[in-house]
């Protein structure tokens, strides 16, 4: 299967400061990902759809000025957390869309825990 | 917008026994898909099957396979010969075969925690 990576893995952070997480995909271009987060033993909810190359369409009561996404490329997404306050302490979760064959599949990233103090 | 219901919040299954996950989800479209994934401790998402809403037969991977009820919007997992390393958390997903605002964005259910027991 195709492989996704997230970096980092887990951050702390201080309130206030602002916190980038990448989204990859190694192996195959993918002109859409997604972003999700996930609180502890609860679902994953979606927070933006990342498309390259335009802006992002965030779900509503996603504050777009405070998750900024950006997909420059057709390997990477990006989420900035800025000013981060310890309410955003959560896991962030990334997919890619692999289109390289007729049954179209999304693999997940890792995952970045963050805590922000 | 499509909800996914997951009815069983933790099951618990002993080794090498069968056991059956639930999904219902609502929708008014007539093309979408359907998927199960695992989240172990790792946190890692990983597919275990999808089914096309379009074919009638349902999906099997393995030790895995699905009971697809279109008319009833049902959508169960049967795990067969569990083994502990199932254990996790399962989530039922649907996704929308039509390009909505959200893209191609999957739509999760709350998740059903399985215990496999030696």
């Amino acid at each position: 299967g195709a492989v996704v990576s997230q970096h980092p893995s887990w951050v702390i952070c201080k309130s206030g400061t602002s916190v980038k997480i990448e989204c990859r995909s190694l192996d195959f271009q993918a002109t859409t990902m997604f972003w999700y987060r996930q609180f502890p033993k609860q679902s994953l909810m979606l927070m933006a759809t990342s498309n390259e190359g335009s802006k992002a369409t965030y779900e509503q009561g996603v504050e777009k000025d405070k998750f900024l996404i950006n997909h420059a490329s057709l390997t990477l997404s990006t989420l900035t957390v800025t000013s981060a306050h310890p309410e955003d302490s959560s896991f962030y979760i990334c997919s890619a869309r692999d289109l390289r064959t007729a049954q179209e599949t999304q693999y997940f990233g890792p995952g970045t825990r963050l805590l922000v103090l | 917008a499509q909800t996914v219901t997951q009815s069983q919040p933790e099951m618990s299954v002993q080794e090498a026994e069968t056991v059956t996950l639930s999904c219902t989800y609502d929708t008014s479209e007539s093309d979408y898909y359907l998927f199960w994934y695992k989240q172990p401790p790792s946190r890692q998402m990983i597919l275990v099957i999808r089914q096309e809403a379009y074919k009638q037969q349902n999906a099997t991977e393995n030790r895995f396979s699905v009971n697809f009820q279109k008319a009833a919007k049902s959508f169960s997992l049967k795990i067969s010969d569990s083994q502990l390393g199932d254990a996790a958390m399962y989530f039922c997903a649907y996704r929308s075969a039509i390009n909505s605002n959200s893209g191609y964005a999957l739509n999760f259910g709350k998740g059903t925690s399985l215990l496999v027991t030696p």
